[in-house]
C-alpha cells in the first residue's frame, strides 16, 4: 500500500535562510506527487505537483521540489524563506494510474516556523 | 471563480444530534472526497465519490455517511455525532479528464474547511 512519510514534525528556520522539507513515499510505480501548504486557520493550497517528465518542478511562492526515484523522495525546497512561509506543509501521493480509485495519501505534515 | 465551498465553517453541537456538512463545487469535477484533519495525524480520507451515485469508504468511514445525488454536491452526514468526531473537515474535488496544457488533472481542490466540535 502506498504511504507518505514526512520525517520532520516541526522545523524552525531563520528568515532569509534556505529551506528543505523532506518527503518519502512508498509506491510500486511512478506516483503523482504533490506538496500542499496550509496557513493557520486556512484550507490547503497546492504548491506544486509532479506527474512525469522533468524531475525538478517549480511551484508557486518560489518553491521547488525534486523527484528522486532512487530515493523515493520528493523534497520541497526554497532558497530564501520569508516570514509569510510559516505554515504547515503536506506532501501527498496520488496513485490513480491503472484503475485505482484516485485517492490522495497525505503525510502527517511538517510545521514550519520562521525566526526573524 | 472555480471553488469548493463548505457550510458551515464552524459548528458546535452535542453528542447524538444529527448534522450535515454541505460541500459544493462549481468545476464539474467527477471526483469528490471528504477528509478529516487531526493534529499529528495529517489528513485522513473519510469517503469519496467517483461520480453521481458512486461512493466508497476511505480510511476512516465509521460514524459518517455521504450521498452524491448531484455532481456538484457531496454532503457529509453524521447521524449520531460523538466527541471523537471533533475535528477539522475538508471537502475536495478533482477532475479526471483534463488533458490540456496547464492541466489540473490530478490536482485536488480543497474547500476552506469546517471546524466541528462535538460536546
Amino acid at each position: 500500500a502506498q504511504s507518505v512519510t514526512q520525517p520532520d514534525i516541526h522545523i524552525t528556520v531563520s528568515e532569509g535562510a534556505s529551506l528543505e522539507l523532506r518527503c518519502n513515499y512508498s509506491y510500486g510505480a511512478t506516483p503523482y506527487l504533490f506538496w500542499y501548504v496550509q496557513s493557520p486557520g486556512q484550507g490547503l493550497q497546492l504548491l506544486l505537483k509532479y506527474f512525469s517528465g522533468d524531475t525538478l518542478v517549480q511551484g508557486i511562492k518560489g518553491f521547488e521540489a525534486e523527484f528522486k526515484r532512487s530515493q523515493s523522495s520528493f523534497n520541497l525546497r526554497k532558497p530564501s524563506v520569508h516570514w509569510s512561509d510559516a505554515a504547515e506543509y503536506f506532501c501527498a501521493v496520488g496513485a490513480w494510474r491503472g484503475g485505482s480509485q484516485g485517492n490522495l495519501i497525505f503525510g502527517k505534515g511538517t510545521k514550519l516556523s520562521v525566526k526573524p | 471563480e472555480a471553488q469548493v465551498t463548505q457550510n458551515p465553517r464552524y459548528l458546535i453541537t452535542v453528542t447524538g444530534k444529527k448534522l450535515t456538512v454541505t460541500c459544493s463545487q462549481n468545476m464539474n469535477h467527477e471526483y469528490m472526497s471528504w477528509y478529516r484533519q487531526d493534529p499529528g495525524l495529517g489528513l485522513r480520507q473519510i469517503y469519496y465519490s467517483m461520480n453521481v451515485e458512486v461512493t466508497d469508504k476511505g480510511d476512516v468511514p465509521e460514524g459518517y455517511k455521504v450521498s452524491r445525488k448531484e455532481k456538484r454536491n457531496f454532503p457529509l452526514i453524521l447521524e449520531s455525532p460523538s466527541p471523537n468526531q471533533t475535528s477539522l473537515y475538508f471537502c475536495a474535488s478533482r477532475n479526471f479528464r483534463d488533458r490540456g496544457p496547464g492541466t489540473t488533472k490530478g490536482e485536488q481542490f480543497f474547500g476552506p474547511g469546517t471546524r466541528l466540535t462535538v460536546l
